[in-house]
């Protein structure tokens, strides 16, 4: 149990469109859900954290006019890129936990590239 | 100083050896502690998590917590080339349901 997955693994756009990806908890509802970002060879950054029906809680430095996550149900979480840049070119990555502990299982990750 | 100190390695064993992964960390806040690894281009996986000090087993591998000295500890038994990855610890607690991410280790397990 516990599985999360993302949609799509790998987008490339070009640079001013926007992209949406999709995190679902696969057999589990997932009170919350955490959008992190990575770069190569370095560690998670939280972006932000969002409990379904609420919006998202952004972590400082983080744009929330950029960076639009809606968690609309206890299934699904959407993290939209807005005007994208080739500084948005990242890997990002969804994680959900349940009512009932701290554990965030992740899901496999969204390469963007932005040209 | 940053919250969680983990030693970035690379850390290169033979295949069979014990592997010791450690992390530091300053908030006596931290109230639950995760591990996951970490393959290149995917998502962490959750490998172990505990919430207190002491030993939890799981398999090969060993989670250890020592809230007085503020340490945390992976041990994996004959270690295995698949098991060749980078290993993220994670404390949490300190505010609802985040955790704060080490910079991981990059662990190699050479047959």
């Amino acid at each position: 149990g516990a599985v999360v997955s993302q949609h799509p693994s790998w987008v490339i756009c070009k640079s001013g469109t926007s992209v949406k990806i999709e995190c679902r908890s696969l057999d589990f509802q997932a009170t919350t859900m955490f959008w992190y970002r990575q770069f190569p060879k370095q560690s998670l950054m939280l972006m932000a954290t969002s409990n379904e029906g609420s919006k998202a809680t952004y972590e400082q430095g983080v744009e929330k006019d950029k960076f639009l996550i809606n968690h609309a149900s206890l299934t699904l979480s959407t993290l939209t890129v807005t005007s994208a840049h080739p500084e948005d070119s990242s890997f990002y990555i969804c994680s959900a936990s349940r009512a009932t502990g701290y554990e965030q299982y992740f899901g496999p990750g969204t390469r963007l590239t932005v040209t | 100083q940053k919250e969680v100190e983990q030693d970035p390695g690379p850390l290169s064993v033979p295949e069979g050896a014990i592997v010791s992964l450690n992390c530091t960390y300053s908030n006596s806040a931290f109230q639950y502690f995760m591990w996951y690894r970490q393959y290149s281009r995917k998502g962490p996986e959750l490998l172990m998590y505990t919430y207190s000090s002491g030993n939890k087993e799981d398999g090969r591998f060993t989670a250890q917590v020592d809230k007085s000295s503020k340490y945390i500890s992976l041990f994996i038994r004959d270690s295995q080339p698949s098991d060749s990855a980078t290993y993220l610890c994670a404390p949490g607690g300190t505010s609802y349901g985040k955790l704060t991410f080490g910079q991981g280790t990059i662990l190699t397990v050479h047959p």
